[in-house]
């Protein structure tokens, strides 16, 4: 079973609006992070929330981080076009001491000028 | 170098034959992963070294999947006798630290395999 499912599977919104995207997990962690890949190839490191931490902002970007419900949020505000893109959620799961990442299967961010 | 390098970026081969796929990490970064993503999936863990650690294999599909780091640097993934599942894009990241200091993968843009 999917350690990281995302939701939705896609998201089609305007320019300008917040896009909310959620991850849920099975496994207890040490760190959930967000990637953000553009035309299938490599991912880029978008932030890196850790299993103490409820929230973290970077730029236009805020994570919400609950433990207790094992989920997480990726808010992107003020949307851009080139903000188009696949977002997946990772973690770093709690046993595993190596920094092994288990990703989500994504979602598919459109946002339309 | 300045980011994580693959080669090819494209490779396109006739089942059965063998592939190697090769990846350049970050210098200095001690942790090199390997993992695969079909047409609109996730991301498929493969394999993982760490420093001089024995490599986590736990996420090679067949035997027919090996990988190897050399001087704890340049890694090479090979696929012996592909076959048309195999058809994806490797993607290769080195990360700097482990554990609670962990902070994040760097990744390479990718080689696109393709078996006809």
């Amino acid at each position: 079973s999917q350690q990281g499912e995302e939701d939705p599977q896609a998201l089609s919104i305007q320019e300008g609006e917040n896009a909310t995207m959620n991850c849920s997990y099975k496994t207890s962690i040490n760190n959930l992070q967000w990637y953000r890949q553009n035309s299938g190839r490599g991912l880029v490191h978008l932030i890196l929330i850790r299993s103490n931490e409820r929230e973290k902002h970077s730029g236009r970007l805020r994570v919400t981080l609950d433990t207790s419900k094992k989920s997480s949020s990726l808010l992107i505000t003020a949307s851009r076009a080139a903000d188009t893109a696949s977002y997946f959620c990772a973690t770093d799961l709690y046993y595993n001491q190596g920094g092994k990442l288990i990703f989500g299967q994504g979602t598919e961010l459109s946002v339309k000028p | 170098g300045a980011g994580v390098s693959q080669s090819p970026s494209n490779k396109v081969t006739e089942k059965g034959k063998d592939v190697e796929l090769r990846c350049d990490p970050i210098s200095g970064h001690t942790a090199l992963y390997w993992y695969r993503q079909s047409l609109g999936q996730g991301l498929e863990f493969l394999i993982y070294f760490q420093g001089n650690s024995a490599p986590d294999k736990s996420g090679l599909p067949s035997d027919r999947f090996s990988a190897e780091r050399t001087g704890g640097s340049v890694s090479t993934l090979t696929i012996q006798r592909t076959q048309q599942e195999d058809s994806a894009v490797y993607l290769c990241a080195s990360s700097f630290s482990q554990g609670a200091y962990f902070g994040g993968y760097t990744f390479g843009s990718g080689t696109r395999l393709t078996v006809v």
